[in-house]
């Protein structure tokens, strides 16, 4: 889809643990995104990224940190995963006009 | 946060047209309407997008009012692949807000 993968898929981790998701684009797009789903939500921005090592927080960052040392990879961290961040995660890339959405990794924190 | 206002949910009849509205009063005159939809727990699909020109493409046809301030998405002969959640976004910049949509279900 869009030469745009997320790794993991799915990925059940405990309370208090790290967690890294990785999103990777084939595409050279400046613009990567991250994003959380969670029912009576939509899709809620967490950080995004404007180009590399340039990055900003969305709506909802508390508890998250990214980074992006390569164009094509950008990374979203769970310094200590809590139950509250059990959700489907979606990583989406842009070239300034519209954005492409990778398939998602559903994550749960027991 | 999401600058656009939708219907929470409709229905339509297949082979009938789904016109689904969206209010973006806010927008400013530079700034694109988009839309996506949402099938089951897939990625957001990209559908169209449009400034102050009626677009249309092989999905979908876009109506924006004169003044800027709503849309119209319509699926012209809507099938049941097309139930989904659709959402109309107003970017900020380059960032892309999602508010909660309109569930869209086509009734056989």
């Amino acid at each position: 889809d869009a030469g745009i993968t997320q790794s993991p898929r799915h990925k059940v981790t405990e309370t208090g643990t790290p967690v890294t998701l990785r999103c990777h684009q084939t595409e050279n797009h400046r613009y990567m995104y991250w994003y959380r789903q969670d029912p009576g939500h939509g899709l809620r921005l967490i950080h995004y990224s404007y180009g590399v090592k340039d990055t900003d927080k969305g709506e909802v960052s508390d508890g998250y940190s990214v980074s992006r040392s390569k164009t094509e990879d950008f990374l979203l961290t769970l310094e200590s995963a809590t139950s509250s961040q059990t959700s489907v995660y979606f990583c989406a890339i842009s070239s300034a006009a519209e954005a492409f959405f990778g398939q998602g990794t559903r994550l749960t924190v027991v | 946060d999401a600058k656009t206002t939708q219907p929470p949910s409709m229905d339509c009849a297949e082979g009938r047209a789904a016109n689904l509205p969206c209010n973006h009063s806010t927008i400013s005159g530079n700034e694109y309407v988009y839309w996506y939809r949402q099938i089951h727990s897939q990625g957001p699909q990209y559908i169209i997008h449009g400034l102050k020109n009626n677009e249309t493409n092989e999905m979908a046809s876009l109506i924006i009012t004169e003044d800027r301030k709503s849309s119209t998405l319509i699926l012209p002969h809507a099938t049941l692949r097309d139930t989904a959640v659709y959402y109309c976004i107003e970017p900020t910049g380059n960032q892309f807000y999602f508010g909660t949509g309109t569930s869209l279900t086509v009734i056989p």
